[in-house]
């Protein structure tokens, strides 16, 4: 299994400011992801980070707003820009493909808990 | 897309079963997810299955039928730890998670 972690592990944020979230995997991953929980809800997928090239992202989900960085198979960072209340919610790192081959299991970080004021 | 139900709650007694329904409609199936999540936590892994049939760990096993687009997370001998939201989640070739609204269990004395 595999082991994620991400700072920080929570936040409150004025308005119209940035926060960066970082994501680190103790194990070489293929695939790496981040999802929003907002309160009371299920998880809805952002993006997909993809190692050397611009992340994909889910309908809704802009890089502007959302950048996204991946530099290795272990680390990826999410930028949430400009914040306003509405962002609000818990953002979650999850990542498959451990050792480049197993997909039988899929794990999510601690997450990261967002308040914007 | 991938559309996925299961029941908001259930209620059930110390040491009993429940079982757990999770219906999806998926244009590409790679895999379906059961996950434990507690008030304030992040999601932790329970079970995979990919192929038909029941998948046992322990207190917990997980069933899947492809052709009816169905799977189940039965829970035996329910511990008060159990209470909490179990997160059925489909997922497609591009290895995507579509998670279902959640069903939040209450194990009572």
């Amino acid at each position: 299994s595999a082991v994620i972690s991400q700072k920080p592990s929570r936040d409150i944020c004025q308005r119209g400011t940035s926060l960066t979230i970082q994501c680190q995997v103790d194990s070489q991953v293929t695939m790496m992801f981040w999802y929003r929980q907002q309160p009371g809800q299920s998880l809805t997928l952002i993006a997909t980070a993809n190692q050397g090239s611009e992340a994909t992202y889910e309908s809704g989900f802009v890089i502007d707003k959302f950048p996204i960085s991946r530099p290795n198979l272990t680390f990826s960072t999410l930028t949430v820009s400009n914040m306003s209340p509405e962002d609000s919610s818990i953002y979650l790192c999850s990542a498959t493909g451990l050792a480049g081959a197993q997909y039988n299991e899929q794990f999510f970080g601690p997450g990261t808990r967002l308040t914007v004021l | 897309g991938q559309n996925i139900d299961q029941p908001t709650e259930m209620t059930a007694t110390e040491g009993a079963i429940v079982q757990i329904n999770c219906t999806y409609q998926t244009s590409g199936f790679n895999g379906l997810f059961w996950y434990q999540q507690h008030a304030g936590e992040a999601p932790t892994f329970l079970s995979y299955n990919v192929l038909d049939g029941l998948e046992e760990k322990g207190r917990f096993s997980s069933f899947l039928s492809r052709s009816k687009g169905y799977s189940y997370l039965l829970l035996k001998e329910l511990q008060m730890k159990d209470s909490a939201s179990y997160l059925c989640a489909s997922r497609g070739n591009d290895y995507k998670l579509s998670f279902g609204a959640g069903t939040t269990v209450t194990v009572r004395a």
